[in-house]
């Protein structure tokens, strides 16, 4: 079975463009998370998907949106880009709703530099 | 808010010894804790979701348990190996939050 894949996998863009990010969880999954992985902040909750529907959120600024799709990819926009959004943004899928409970596999994430 | 720590911040042990760390969170409304081992240029992987008091879990020779109450848990590894060299990350998690601990970093010496 095929892990959880995200593409790109490396990204350089300058302040004020902006990048949208993919995901493809593991086949029969359906709840999508995404995270942000900084040196000084550590790993942090940006918002789960299940089912099209965002159910949770991060307490992240409106510049970070995401969204899902019927065959449950997920993308991740960020707009206006700042240089601290430099990051590693990381994907999870899990079998059912909830990442509270469930155990979610991660992607390989995706390394975002901003100039 | 949830505060998740995590001590030591890193570790080094010789291959063969026995070696333990620690995850401090919130007791209150917790739901749930998670237990993650990173490798270097790996993606995160889940070792253990713990949910009750008491609770302990085992893999191999890594084990974990769980205090609700005082808000702590424990992961153990038994006889470590280099190939157990990784970042070892809790999560704490309520009804709507997730929150990571920053990690212990584990070197496994040959």
């Amino acid at each position: 079975k095929a892990g959880v894949t995200q593409t790109p996998r490396y990204l350089i863009k300058t302040r004020g463009q902006q990048v949208t990010l993919s995901c493809s969880p593991i086949s029969g999954h359906r709840s999508v998370s995404w995270y942000q992985q900084t040196p000084g902040q550590g790993l942090q909750f940006l918002f789960e998907y299940f089912s099209e529907t965002q159910r949770n959120k991060g307490n992240f600024p409106g510049r970070f949106s995401g969204r899902q799709f019927s065959n449950s990819r997920s993308e991740m926009n960020v707009s206006t880009l700042e240089l601290g959004d430099s990051a590693l943004y990381l994907c999870a899928s899990s079998l059912v709703s909830g990442r509270v409970y469930n155990e979610q596999f991660f992607g390989p994430g995706t390394r975002l530099t901003v100039l | 808010i949830l505060n998740v720590e995590q001590s030591p911040q890193s570790l080094h042990v010789q291959e063969g010894d026995s070696t333990n760390f620690t995850c401090s969170f919130p007791s209150s409304n917790f739901y749930a804790l998670h237990w993650y081992r990173w490798e270097t240029a790996k993606s995160p992987e889940a070792l253990f979701v713990m949910t009750l008091n008491g609770d302990e879990k085992k893999k191999g020779r890594i084990s974990a348990t769980l205090n609700t109450k005082e808000g702590y848990s424990y992961l153990y590894i038994k006889g470590s190996q280099p190939e157990d060299s990784a970042t070892y990350l809790c999560a704490s998690a309520n009804n709507n939050d997730m929150r990571f601990g920053a990690g212990t970093r584990l070197t496994v010496k040959p």
